[in-house]
């Protein structure tokens, strides 16, 4: 099974901070890659899939990037709503599989 | 506008059964891959289970393997999950999510992406 770590697994920034977490992947998953946003209560929401496509209606300041192992999401400048926690997920074709990364807490400094 | 309602949560005891439904609307469920995801109080996410839009082929965590079973009811745009031999470590919220991708529009990977969301029905298997 492929697994993902997440880097740092706790953040603390300032609103307008350029933010970046990194996903790394046991092997390669090619641009098999999402990330989502999770805030406490709610369900998660789709940012950036295959590595880095921003999914519709996801502000521009949100970006993804990387292929086969190592990938990274940046928020290029934090917002009070951005306060959340970022979890990768990625797919695997043959055999199936999907899994999520821990999650990364991004909390105000 | 797209939504997801799932329902069937609630109390149950160890060794139970419990029958998850996801009721959607605003899209053709039927040309769509559906998921089921769980978060356990506190925890991260976690992926169950998934099928394809024609039901055709369905897929398991292997921490459900065997005990869970996936279906969809394309003429009530309806997903299932059919949870048996419930354990202490299925206590979650459970979540159904709507694929990114028509099927047969786009590589497979894009219909699993998780695009939509319910809001989540709650599982407590205690005693």
């Amino acid at each position: 099974d492929i697994q993902l770590t997440q880097s740092p697994s706790f953040l603390s920034a300032s609103v307008g901070d350029r933010v970046t977490i990194t996903c790394r992947a046991s092997q390669g998953i090619s641009s098999y890659l999402a990330w989502y946003q999770q805030k406490p209560g709610k369900a998660p929401k789709l940012l950036i899939y295959a590595a880095s496509t921003l999914q519709s209606g996801v502000p521009s300041r949100f970006s993804g990037s990387g292929s086969g192992t190592e990938f990274t999401l940046t928020i290029s400048s934090l917002q009070p709503e951005d306060f959340a926690t970022y979890y990768c997920q990625q797919l695997n074709s043959y055999p199936f599989g999907i899994t999520f990364g821990p999650g990364t807490k991004v909390d105000i400094k | 506008e797209v939504q997801l309602v799932e329902s069937g949560g609630g109390l149950v005891q160890p060794g139970g059964s419990l029958r998850l439904s996801c009721a959607a609307s605003g899209f053709t469920f039927s040309s769509y891959a559906m998921s089921w995801v769980r978060q356990a109080p506190g925890k991260g996410l976690e992926w169950v289970s998934a099928i394809s839009g024609s039901g055709g082929s369905t897929y398991y965590a292997d921490s459900v393997k065997g005990r869970f079973t996936i279906s969809r009811d394309n003429s009530k745009n309806t997903l299932y999950l059919q949870m048996n031999s419930l354990r202490a470590e299925d206590t979650a919220v459970y979540y159904c999510a709507k694929g990114l991708s028509k099927s047969g529009t786009t590589p497979t990977h894009y219909y699993y992406y998780m695009d939509v969301w319910g809001k989540g029905t709650t599982v407590t298997v205690s005693s």
